[in-house]
This record gives C-alpha cells, structure tokens and sequence, in this order.
C-alpha cells in the first residue's frame, strides 16, 4: 500500500553525469519534500513545495534542483554529482494544516562512480 | 531557529526492558512532535506524535510525553522485543512551518 513511490530504488551515475530521481504520491497532499540522508544521521531538508511554490534550504548546493509538474510528481535533479552526493534520498508528503504528519517514500540509494 | 537535541546516542536494552528516550527543543513556539523509527535500509515511519496541547499520548506499547515549559518530551518503549531495534528520530515542527527538525538519533538495540 504505498502512497509515496520513488523510483528507482536503487540508482548508479558517474561523477559529473546528471542524473534525476521521481517520486509519486498518492495521498493528494499539497506539500512534497526532497532529503538527503547519509548513513548514521538524521534526514536533511534540501528543499520542499507547497502547491507549486518552492522553498530552498539555505544551504542546499545549486547542484540539486527541483521540478514539481503536478501535484502528484516531483523530481530532484543532480546536475553534476559529485563522490560527495552519494546518500539515500527520501521524498516525503504532507498536508499544509495545523501539525500534520509527514509520510516518507522508500528512498533512492544513489551511488556514484 | 529550532534546534533539537536527542539523547542518548545508543541505547541496548535486554528484551523486556523499557527504553526511553529524550529530545529537548529550543523554539516555544513549535507545536508538534513526531518520533519515527527507521529500521535498515528503510524509510522513517512515523510511529507516535504529540501536539503542543497534550501532555502524554499512549499507543499500546508506545508512549511520549511533553513538558512545554521544560521544552522537552521523551518516548517510552515498553516490554521491548528484539524487532524494535532500530534508529530513532524526534522531530519538531517549528509553528507556522512545513518543516520538521530532526534530532540527531537514536539507536535502540534489543537483545534477546
């Protein structure tokens, strides 16, 4: 029963060879975030959407960018990816209203050769 | 901004135990609290939250208490088994935000 859905699981590039992850939900949830998790610690906001307005986190690299078409879809693309990108990337969703829960996709584990 | 600590870094228990562990917040003004657990290699699940109106939340096994003036609330594990080892996350959303902040970590090893 998965309602946020990242594709693919499991992701291979080359150092500098762009590469997008996709995520998919279907809870109908006005907001979608990208993290970036490395082994050991907590998740890292990179940036979220509230409808189609994009928030960046102050220190996310200009290498990740964000593309979110619809309400269902949202993309994080890695335009030149470097050894120190490798890390799993968690899409998550949540209703805008007063203290909701989020709710987390499976992951994208990226390697980078 | 907010900021939240988590302690302890690792936690073993021998199964049947209890565990508890506890997160401080340095925002008054954020009003909700979710813990996840993250097993390997698996997305973080959301296993209990609190909102800033409530003292205690229990759920079977799971419970987790805030102190607003104290700025701090903690999860309790009772009669643990070995499939609750995991790492376990607190989080705080900061009023008037999207945002959750994480602590840095738990993790909870249960022996047999």
């Amino acid at each position: 029963d998965a309602m946020v859905i990242q594709n693919p699981r499991y992701q291979v590039t080359q150092f500098g060879k762009p590469v997008t992850l996709s995520c998919s939900q279907t809870l109908n949830h006005n907001v979608m975030y990208w993290y970036q998790q490395k082994s050991s610690q907590a998740p890292k906001l990179l940036f979220h959407y509230y409808d189609k307005d994009f928030n960046n986190e102050a220190d996310t690299p200009d290498n990740f960018q964000s593309r979110r078409p619809n309400t269902s879809f949202c993309f994080l693309d890695i335009r030149s990816p470097g050894l120190g990108d490798a890390a799993m990337y968690l899409c998550a969703t949540s209703l805008r209203d007063a203290n909701q829960p989020q709710h987390f996709g499976d992951g994208t584990r990226l390697s980078i050769l | 901004g907010e900021n939240v600590e988590q302690h302890p870094s690792t936690l073993s228990v021998q199964e049947g135990d209890s565990a508890v562990i506890k997160c401080t917040y340095s925002d008054s003004a954020s009003n909700y609290f979710p813990w996840y657990k993250q097993e390997l290699g698996k997305r973080p699940q959301l296993i209990i939250d609190i909102r800033s109106n409530v003292g205690e939340k229990k759920d079977q096994r799971i419970a987790v208490t805030l102190n607003k003036t104290a700025k701090h609330f903690s999860l309790h594990i009772t009669e643990t088994q070995p499939e609750d080892s995991a790492v376990y996350f607190c989080a705080a959303t900061p009023y008037n935000t999207d945002k959750l902040i994480f602590g840095t970590g738990t993790r909870l090893q249960v022996f047999p």
